[in-house]
């Protein structure tokens, strides 16, 4: 059964700096991976989508990158700012049963 | 474009009485889902449609039901509600599930309490 994994659960760091978010997952037969971005009391904002042939995706300052053999995706935030801060997710979307398997997420401050 | 719609955002319901999510989406998208979302856990899909007309459940199908009359709406039924279905629901939508862009597109969420 697959499952994803995301750690840490929370992260605070001061703006300005970069950082990595992390994402794995225990079965490497997927379709593709997505992360997503929720804020408090909203739905969720699809950031990057990498395609299971594809190694990593950039929109703007951040990289997402995938290696299917190690079961390992990083979302890389480069140049933090305040309103970077929210609750990052990463699902693997899985041909088998059409669906997306889900981490819990990392919520992530970024202090002023 | 309004994208993937919710209604109503907030929701609270009596143990045993029953109440219907609505989700409709404008992309023309072919395949919607209902996940739930509660606290530490990664969302959890409830039931799913590649189309109108079908219809399958995902992991956690017990005390919901959906059907898909039309391509735009993907309503959401709580039969008897319980406590256990306190969460947050969210529907959502992608063009095509395999072998094309299955990018996945929310709505905002229902918040629904049974007391």
């Amino acid at each position: 059964k697959q499952e994803v994994t995301q750690i840490p659960a929370a992260l605070s760091v001061p703006e300005g700096e970069n950082l990595v978010l992390n994402c794995s997952f225990t079965d490497s037969a997927i379709y593709n991976l997505q992360w997503f971005r929720q804020d408090p009391g909203k739905g969720l904002t699809s950031l990057l989508l990498i395609q299971s042939s594809q190694r990593e995706q950039t929109s703007g300052r951040l990289n997402a990158s995938l290696d299917k053999s190690s079961g390992r995706s990083t979302l890389y935030i480069a140049a933090s700012q305040p309103g970077d801060s929210a609750t990052y997710l990463c699902a693997v979307f899985v041909d088998s049963n059409y669906q997306l398997i889900w981490g819990a997420g990392t919520k992530l401050i970024i202090k002023p | 474009n309004a994208g993937v719609t919710q209604t109503p955002k907030f929701q609270v319901l009596k143990t045993g009485q029953s109440m219907t999510l609505q989700c409709a989406q404008d992309m023309n998208h072919e395949y919607m889902s209902w996940y739930r979302q509660d606290p530490g856990m990664g969302l959890r899909l409830i039931h799913y449609s590649v189309g109108a007309g079908i219809t399958d459940q995902g992991e956690v199908p017990n005390g919901y039901n959906v059907s898909r009359s039309t391509t735009e709406d993907f309503p959401l039924r709580l039969l008897s509600a319980a406590p256990s279905q306190t969460s947050v629901y969210f529907c959502a939508s992608s063009y095509s599930r395999v072998g094309g862009n299955t990018e996945a597109f929310f709505g905002q969420g229902t918040r629904l309490t049974v007391v």
